[in-house]
């Protein structure tokens, strides 16, 4: 089974433009999450999808933010426009199901540099 | 609000030492509680997990057992290997306070294993 795959896997772009941001989560994965590690702190929620609706959005940062998953499947999130704070790695994360035990599976990460 | 605290790096150890990442954590109900591993180059990826009192998850000679009474999932290791040098993050979800989909992390421990 492929696990959770991103694309790109770095990104370097100056102030002022958009970047898109791709995740395919685990085939049958209906969850799907977004989080981002700024300046090697901490991890952070952004959002969170039961397929292609948004359950919980409450991390999203500003309204320079637009995630969707048309479809239930793979999700995008775009930044615009991208700001010199928005740098760091932004990772995506799917599970089956919900609940206490379960598991969240990572990609690998995309890392964004806004110059 | 939830958040997790786990000691600052970077560890430095020579292989075979014992290790300790101390993780304790401040929470609304009655979280679960994960150790996340990151090696170069790679994604996050579970290393052991905990749902209820006095559990202890294991994997691949990692152990960490939750600790309700003092609010701890301390990461333990009896001999590490070169192989281990990663960054350690430890994480919890809690069903009261944004629910079991959106993990709260800690900012990370990078640890160097040295021949």
């Amino acid at each position: 089974e492929a696990g959770v795959t991103q694309f790109p896997s770095h990104s370097v772009i100056e102030k002022g433009q958009t970047v898109t941001l791709r995740c395919d989560p685990i085939s049958g994965h209906d969850n799907l999450y977004w989080y981002r590690r700024v300046m090697g702190k901490e991890i952070k929620f952004l959002l969170h999808f039961v397929k292609e609706s948004k359950q919980d959005e409450s991390g999203m940062p500003n309204n320079r933010f637009l995630a969707e998953r048309t479809g239930g499947t793979y999700s995008t999130l775009k930044v615009q426009p991208a700001e010199l704070e928005d740098s760091g790695v932004y990772f995506c994360a799917s599970t089956r199901g919900q609940g206490r035990a379960e598991t969240q599976y990572f990609g690998p990460g995309t890392r964004l540099l806004v110059l | 609000g939830n958040s997790v605290t786990q000691m600052e790096g970077p560890v430095t150890l020579s292989e075979e030492a014992f290790l300790t990442i101390n993780c304790t954590y401040t929470a609304t109900g009655y979280p679960s509680l994960f150790w996340y591993v990151q090696y170069p180059g790679e994604g996050l990826q579970l290393l052991l997990k905990a749902t209820k009192a006095d559990d202890k998850g294991s994997n691949k000679g990692f152990e960490a057992t939750y600790r309700k009474e003092t609010t701890s999932f301390h990461l333990e290791k009896g001999s590490v290997q070169v192989s281990d040098s990663a960054v350690y993050f430890c994480a919890l979800s809690d069903l009261l306070s944004g629910g079991y989909n959106k993990l709260i992390f800690g900012a990370g421990t990078r640890l160097a294993v040295h021949p």
